[in-house]
This record gives structure tokens, sequence and C-alpha cells, in this order.
């Protein structure tokens, strides 16, 4: 069966510091993978996606980066951290089959800048 | 622009039945989604309907008119642990998700 990972659980940075966030999927080869921000009380925000090692779309400006080294490897990054990048951080994978998407989410990371 | 319409909240008895509605508008559709959010955790999914008409799964149904940009989620015989928030999300036509802001369900006893 698949699985997802994601770490660390929690993580609480000053502002200005780096940040990596890594996600690793079991069980399944050539997924798509994403990486999502959830504010307090809102909805998802799509970061990143990537189809394939080294293949990466960004969804957002911002200060964050995501690079896939290896085929279940995805890696969310920033050089200096700001206070708005708060929030919840969810990585997920989703293996198209026929047009159906349907995407599973790791436990996330609950990230505090301060 | 793409965009997905969903109730902020909303608060049901338990026993009871609860319909929380979805309107989109997206550049083609794929599908429409539902998952589950409890409170500090990630997504689980519920349901995925791409055809007009209801999808039953136990005490959960979901619903989709495409020509009307509309679909819900029906959860009958509440039960507290089905207080969370409900996302709705629907597939453009690059595949990918456009997620709505999700609407928390509080269940009262």
């Amino acid at each position: 069966s698949q699985t997802i990972h994601q770490w660390p659980a929690t993580l609480v940075q000053p502002v200005g510091s780096p940040l990596s966030l890594e996600c690793t999927v079991e069980g399944t080869s050539n997924p798509n993978l994403y990486w999502y921000r959830q504010a307090a009380g809102r909805g998802l925000q799509l970061l990143f996606y990537s189809v394939g090692i080294g293949q990466i779309s960004s969804e957002v400006p911002q200060n964050l980066s995501a690079s896939r080294p290896q085929d279940r490897q995805f890696i969310l990054s920033s050089k200096k951290l700001l206070l708005s990048d708060s929030g919840f951080y969810l990585c997920a994978w989703s293996v198209e089959a026929g047009g159906y998407n349907e995407q599973f989410f790791g436990p996330g990371t609950r990230l505090t800048v301060l | 622009g793409q965009n997905i319409d969903q109730p902020t909240e909303m608060t049901a008895t338990e026993g009871a039945i609860v319909q929380i509605n979805c309107t989109y508008q997206t550049s083609g559709f794929n599908g429409l989604f539902w998952y589950q959010q409890h409170a500090g955790e990630a997504p689980t999914f519920l349901s995925y309907n791409v055809l007009d008409g209801l999808e039953e799964k136990g005490r959960f149904s979901s619903f989709l008119s495409r020509s009307k940009g509309y679909s819900y989620l029906l959860l009958k015989e509440l039960q507290m642990k089905d207080s969370a928030s409900y996302l709705c999300a629907a597939m453009d036509s690059n595949y990918q998700l456009i997620w709505g802001a999700g609407t928390k369900l509080i269940i009262k006893p």
C-alpha cells in the first residue's frame, strides 16, 4: 500500500531563517506531487506541483521554492522566512488514471514564523 | 477566473441530516471531490463525482449537476465525530484541483 511521510510535524522558526520541509512517498512510482499551504481557517492554496523528477510548476509568486531530486521525494525550501509564511503545509500525491486524480495527503507540517 | 463557493460554517444536531452545498466555476471540468478535514489534521477523501447524479457511500452521499456547476454533500445520522471541515474541490481541464475554503460543520448533542 502507498504511504506518504512529511517531517517535521511542527516547526517554529525566526523571521529570516531558512526552511526545508521534506516529503516522501512509498509504494507508488512516478506520482504527481503537490505542496499546499493552509492558513488558519482557510482553504488549501496550491504552491507547487511536480509531474516528474526535476519538473516543478509554481502556482503563486513567493519566497518559497521546491525541488524533486528523486521520483518520490519532494522538498519545499526557503532562504529567508517571512511572518506570512506561517501556516499548515501539506504534501500530497496522486496518480492519474483516465482523468481520475484523487490526491492523498501527508500528515502536514505546522510552521510558525516568529 | 476559477472559483469555488461553499458556506463558511454550518451547525446541525446529532442524529439529523445536513446538506453542504458547493458551486464551482472552472476552466474545463474533470470531476468534483469532497474531502473531510478534522482540526489540525490532513484532509481525507470522501467522494468523487464526474457524472450528474447522486453517489451514495454509507451515511455520506454526494450529488453533482454539471449544467448548474453545483454539488452537495449529504451527511445522514450525524455523529459527534462528523464535526470537521468539509472541502469541495473541482478538477479543471489541466487536472488540477481548485479548492474551496471549506465548510466548518459543528455538531451539537
